[in-house]
């Protein structure tokens, strides 16, 4: 399996423009994460999926963040409009069955900066 | 979450053992300790994780105290593609990992 894939793995982009990041978890895993980290505060998770089905938001910064699964195998993590503050890397990470006992795989993460 | 708390670095010779340790005193019963690393522009990387009992695989062991209030993660030989942040989580019921600042291990050649 070739991992969880995330493009583009660089966007560079204009305050106020929309920006869409995209993941590809491993196969057969049903539950996808999306973290962001800073220098400031590190690794934070922004929100997880379950079949498909939204979970736990509660990560997300502002409306302005919003995350869709259509289906198991593509997930988008959105910011419109994007401010310079959103700057960051984005991790997404997959996992089969999202329990205590299972290890999360991670993609290798778009960095993203807003100038 | 119960949180853990890791030195911000540490150093290590290439080829010798390193012990990165992690205190967690207010673990739950139920509380996993999971270890991640995440090298230089990778995303975090999944090392080993734990219960109650030691826990041995071809990366590394994680040895845990008996009253599971400090774990132990064993590199036990350095090489320099070891050198990363290395985050001890506790996972709880929650399902979900929340990572702390980590340790930055040097290795040095």
């Amino acid at each position: 399996d070739a991992g969880v894939i995330q493009s583009p793995r660089h966007e560079v982009t204009e305050m106020g423009q929309e920006v869409t990041l995209r993941c590809k978890p491993i196969s057969g895993h049903d539950y996808l994460f999306w973290y962001r980290q800073t220098m400031m505060r590190g690794l934070e998770l922004l929100i997880y999926f379950n079949n498909n089905v939204p979970i736990d938001d509660s990560g997300m910064p502002e409306d302005r963040f919003s995350a869709k699964m259509p289906n198991a195998s593509f997930s988008t993590l959105k910011i419109q409009p994007s401010e310079p503050r959103d700057s960051a890397v984005y991790f997404c990470a997959s996992s089969l069955v999202g329990g205590q006992n299972e290890k999360l795989f991670f993609g290798s993460g778009t960095q993203l900066s807003v100038l | 979450d119960a949180k853990t708390t890791q030195p911000n670095s540490m150093e290590s010779n290439e080829e010798e053992p390193v012990h990165l340790p992690c205190n967690h005193s207010t673990i739950s019963g139920t509380d996993y300790i999971h270890w991640y690393r995440q090298l230089p522009s990778q995303g975090p990387e999944y090392v080993i994780h734990g219960l109650t009992s030691n826990v041995n695989n071809r990366m590394a062991s994680l040895a845990i105290a008996e009253d599971r209030k400090s774990s132990t993660l064993i590199l036990h030989r350095a090489t320099l593609r070891d050198a990363a942040v290395y985050y001890c989580i506790l996972l709880s019921s929650a399902r979900q990992l929340t990572f702390g600042s980590g340790t930055q291990l040097t290795v040095l050649p």
